[in-house]
């Protein structure tokens, strides 16, 4: 089954960008994943589908100061202009035939 | 808009059972797969189960098989989750997700509480 793997923390400062990076393991490396965020104490949000060709679709009312890329078997999302709001956990997810999987998510920090 | 509303929750002993349900409305919620995804505190999120929008095709995690069994009431646009035999490491947030045509999770419930303790 496909793997996910995400850096535990990232930091940024106000209005700056920041590039999270989620990783496929080599095997599903072509898989698409979704991003999702997950601000303190609230449940997840869908931010985005993000294919291995780099084309990204943002769910609705999602800014686009969000957006996505990728490369082999990696999987960023990118967050312009970083707001406070911004800081949160990002999780990816992927799936395949009879499961689903989560990485285990990057802590944002906005300093 | 989309909306997902989990109940259930609940404060339980070891060994003992609990069923969540989900309600979901703005959608058409025949047409659409569905999952359950928990979080235990402090933790990452971590797939539960699966149900097709016909509830034929059914796949659990490892970590639940033969203890959990979900299902649906497409009549009362309604989820379910019967939890069984339930273990201190259960206890966690349990949000209801819907399932995009495209396989991944494009709307989340706000969640309910399950806690596993004597």
């Amino acid at each position: 089954q496909p793997v996910l793997t995400q850096s535990s923390s990232a930091s940024a400062s106000l209005g700056s960008s920041v590039k999270l990076t989620c990783t496929l393991n080599s095997r599903h490396s072509t898989y698409i994943i979704a991003w999702h965020q997950q601000q303190p104490g609230k449940a997840p949000r869908y931010l985005m589908k993000l294919e291995g060709s780099g084309s990204y679709n943002r769910g609705s009312g999602v800014p686009d100061r969000f957006s996505g890329s990728s490369s082999g078997a990696d999987r960023y999302l990118t967050i312009s202009n970083l707001q406070s709001e911004d800081e949160a956990d990002y999780y990816c997810e992927t799936w395949d035939i009879n499961t689903r999987l989560f990485g285990g998510g990057t802590k944002l920090t906005v300093l | 808009d989309v909306l997902l509303v989990e109940s259930g929750g609940g404060l339980v002993q070891p060994g003992g059972s609990l069923r969540l349900s989900c309600v979901a409305s703005g959608f058409t919620f025949r047409s659409y797969e569905m999952s359950w995804v928990r979080q235990a505190p402090g933790k990452g999120l971590e797939w539960v189960s699966y149900i097709s929008s016909s509830g034929s095709t059914i796949y659990y995690a490892d970590s639940v098989k033969g203890r959990f069994t979900i299902s649906r009431d497409n009549a009362k646009n309604s989820l379910y989750l019967q939890m069984n035999s339930l273990r201190a490491e259960d206890t966690a947030l349990y949000y209801c997700a819907r399932v995009a045509d495209a396989g991944h999770i494009d709307h989340w419930g706000q969640g309910t509480l399950v806690t596993v303790s004597s």
